[in-house]
């Protein structure tokens, strides 16, 4: 199975500000990645698949890069509605996986 | 409008059983794998198990094999998730999922997602 490690954890920035998080696979997984949103009570929103393309009506302050087992999702100027979970998952290899998440938090 | 919307979930003893349902609605059903996913409260997410267009293939996550069975019914544009033999480590959120292609890498993401069912395995 592959593990994604997601960093930070927790990130604690101001709007405005440039969010950038991290997410690492055990093995390549290409640039089969996905990175989802979730705000509590909610189900997952897709922002980025192919690693790096945005998904339909998802802003361009959202961004993503990487390939093989490296992987970063950058929010260029954070608004108040991106203060979230994060979440990497990989489809390249069954079983299908997700990291265990970043909580970007208001500073 | 894409919809899907989940049933099913509630309050079950463990080594019970629960049958879980998905209706599909605003888009063709038949031409669309299906999944199912989980979140235990306050933890992250898990895929639990994939069926493909006609039903001839499923996957699962190997920590509910033999337990958990996913079907579909192209009639009624529904996908199921039959859950036997219930632990306390499978209570979770249940979401469904419709799978959409993309080219770029021939790689099947998930656009759709319902509301979620709870599922509370406890005695």
């Amino acid at each position: 199975e592959i593990v994604l490690t997601q960093s930070p954890a927790t990130l604690s920035l101001s709007p405005g500000e440039r969010a950038t998080l991290s997410c690492r696979a055990s093995q390549s997984v290409s640039r089969q990645l996905a990175w989802y949103q979730q705000k509590p009570g909610q189900a997952p929103r897709l922002l980025i698949y192919d690693a790096s393309s945005r998904a339909t009506g998802i802003p361009a302050r959202f961004s993503g890069s990487g390939s093989g087992t490296d992987f970063t999702l950058t929010i260029s100027s954070l608004e108040p509605e991106d203060f979230a979970a994060y979440y990497c998952q990989q489809r390249s290899i069954w079983p299908i996986t997700f990291g265990l998440g970043t909580r970007l938090e208001i500073k | 409008e894409v919809q899907l919307v989940e049933s099913g979930g509630g309050l079950v003893q463990p080594g019970g059983s629960l049958r879980l349902s998905c209706a599909a609605s605003g888009f063709t059903f038949t031409s669309h794998w299906m999944g199912w996913a989980r979140q235990a409260p306050g933890k992250g997410l898990q895929w639990v198990a994939n069926i493909n267009q006609d039903g001839s293939d499923k996957n699962y996550v190997d920590s509910v094999k033999g337990r958990f069975t996913v079907s579909r019914d192209n009639a009624r544009n529904s996908v199921d998730l039959q859950m036997n033999s219930l632990r306390a480590e499978d209570t979770a959120v249940y979401y469904c999922a419709r799978s959409t292609y993309y080219a770029g890498t021939g790689t099947y993401y998930s656009v759709y997602w319902g509301q979620g069912t709870l599922v509370t395995v406890s005695s």
